[in-house]
């Protein structure tokens, strides 16, 4: 299964809305969707398991959604903080992740 | 607190091998599913290879044959054998853990990574 997300790159302002897309090239379970930011020179957090809940003491400004082969990972209201790269993954028979969004500061 | 801490990377000629190794804290290894996941340089996040219930194992087709995962209960540690290593190898390795299967397979305690690369 291969994991397509998009965009490559968003330049939004603190504030603002995030969308950030993640699509599969087959259907997969949604119990199997999860999300990861990383910062730079760190490595990745989990953010979102399940599709759509929250990891430990991950804001609920972050939340997922989707299903099928869409899932998308929304930032209600950016904050300084949430500038990083976001990695879709879905762990199937073969693990894979997208190749990464990364979220800019305008 | 969970705490995985990998070493063992280094720089190494192409056709070589390293063991990585992942020392755990704060919890026990044994029979815990554990992953390394790797990214090279500039680059996404690739899983290579996990271990779960029973000591079964999964490798990413890339790796298959030339790398090896397995665990010392007894040291905590999880390890990495590389060997046959290619250019295309060289990347940031971390070892990941799931620390409640409410994470449904969610890596939420990770290491700091470490270093491979491979070059003449």
């Amino acid at each position: 299964i291969v994991l397509t997300q998009s965009p490559g790159a968003l330049s939004l302002s603190p504030g603002e809305r995030a969308t950030l897309s993640c699509r599969t090239s087959e259907s997969v379970s949604s119990n199997f969707l999860l999300w990861y930011q990383q910062k730079p020179g760190q490595p990745p957090r989990l953010l979102i398991y399940r599709t759509s809940s929250r990891a430990t003491g991950i804001p609920d400004r972050f939340s997922g959604g989707g299903s099928g082969t869409d899932f998308t990972l929304t930032i209600s209201r950016l904050e300084p903080e949430d500038f990083a790269v976001y990695h879709c993954h879905h762990f199937g028979g073969s693990p894979a992740f997208g190749q990464g969004t990364r979220l800019e500061i305008k | 607190e969970v705490q995985l801490v990998e070493s063992g990377g280094g720089l190494v000629q192409p056709g070589g091998s390293l063991r990585l190794s992942c020392a755990g804290s704060g919890f026990s290894i044994s029979g815990t599913y554990m992953s390394w996941v790797r990214q090279a340089p500039g680059k996404g996040l690739e899983w290579v290879s996990h271990i779960y219930s029973g000591d079964n194992t999964y490798y990413e087709d890339s790796v298959k044959g030339r790398f090896t995962i397995s665990r010392d209960n007894s040291k905590n540690t999880l390890y990495l054998q590389l060997s046959s290593l290619r250019a295309e190898d060289t990347a940031v390795y971390y070892c990941a853990t799931m620390t409640s299967p409410t994470y449904y397979y969610g890596l939420d305690v990770w290491g700091q990574g470490t270093t491979v690369t491979v070059s003449s």
